[in-house]
């Protein structure tokens, strides 16, 4: 299995609560990506990183930020959370896009619940 | 615009009997496919990809799919199903000209075996 961890892996918070999901890599790939996963959607990308530093955004990133300050890792935020980012958050990392070849490696999973 | 439909949300089958997991695919340019399971509360494991070096592609744990770009098609088979086999399954399409390797998931297909 790819070295990729998450935490927490699980979490309950309420409405209008801030919170940080974390992934974390020790393959040293160059991408990384948030998914959420709801029942009837498949995963949809909420942003992913190109580099330290460098993110951007995906098909669903409303109410979501990201960030980027070492290779290892990748935090993705929800600054308010509402009901309906009760989901399944995949991280997920890539060694390169320049090969169509270049598959991505997913994580465990979080299940966030916000009541 | 690229997309993935799964023809079948649910497919049961018998233990020892074939397995097909239909995707049909659309792509604006030459794609790269991947097939991915998920066991109840894991994360995706990658079973297979096709990347334009041969059509008929072998993955893990006895499955294949067959690249058939005249009909837009890269359905998995298994020519014997095995308990552990119950699960979900996504096919995914990485669209060729990306800069980041977005990947596009169908809605899963769900297999149950039944002994």
């Amino acid at each position: 299995d790819a070295g990729i961890t998450q935490s927490p892996r699980h979490k309950v918070t309420e409405t209008g609560t801030p919170v940080t999901l974390r992934c974390h890599q020790t393959e040293n790939h160059r991408y990384m990506y948030w998914y959420r996963q709801d029942p009837g959607h498949g995963l949809r990308l909420i942003h992913y990183s190109y580099g330290v530093k460098d993110t951007d955004k995906g098909e669903v990133s409303d109410g979501y930020s990201v960030s980027r300050s070492k290779t290892e890792d990748f935090l993705l935020t929800l600054e308010s959370a509402t009901s309906s980012q009760t989901s399944v958050y995949f991280c997920a990392i890539s060694e390169s896009s320049l090969g169509l070849a270049n598959e991505q490696y997913f994580g465990p999973g979080t299940r966030l619940t916000v009541t | 615009a690229q997309s993935v439909t799964q023809l079948d949300s649910h497919v049961s089958v018998s233990e020892g009997t074939p397995v097909l997991l239909r995707c049909n695919y659309s792509s604006s340019y030459s794609p790269s496919l991947f097939w991915y399971v998920q066991h109840p509360n894991k994360g995706l494991q990658l079973l297979l990809k096709y990347t334009s070096a041969a059509t008929l592609v072998k993955g893990i744990n006895g499955f294949e799919a067959e690249f058939k770009k005249s009909e837009t098609s890269f359905h998995l088979t298994k020519p014997s199903a095995h308990m552990s086999d119950a699960a979900e399954y996504f096919c995914v399409v990485r669209q060729g000209g990306t800069s980041y390797g977005k990947l596009t998931f169908g809605q899963g297909t769900i297999l149950t075996v039944h002994p």
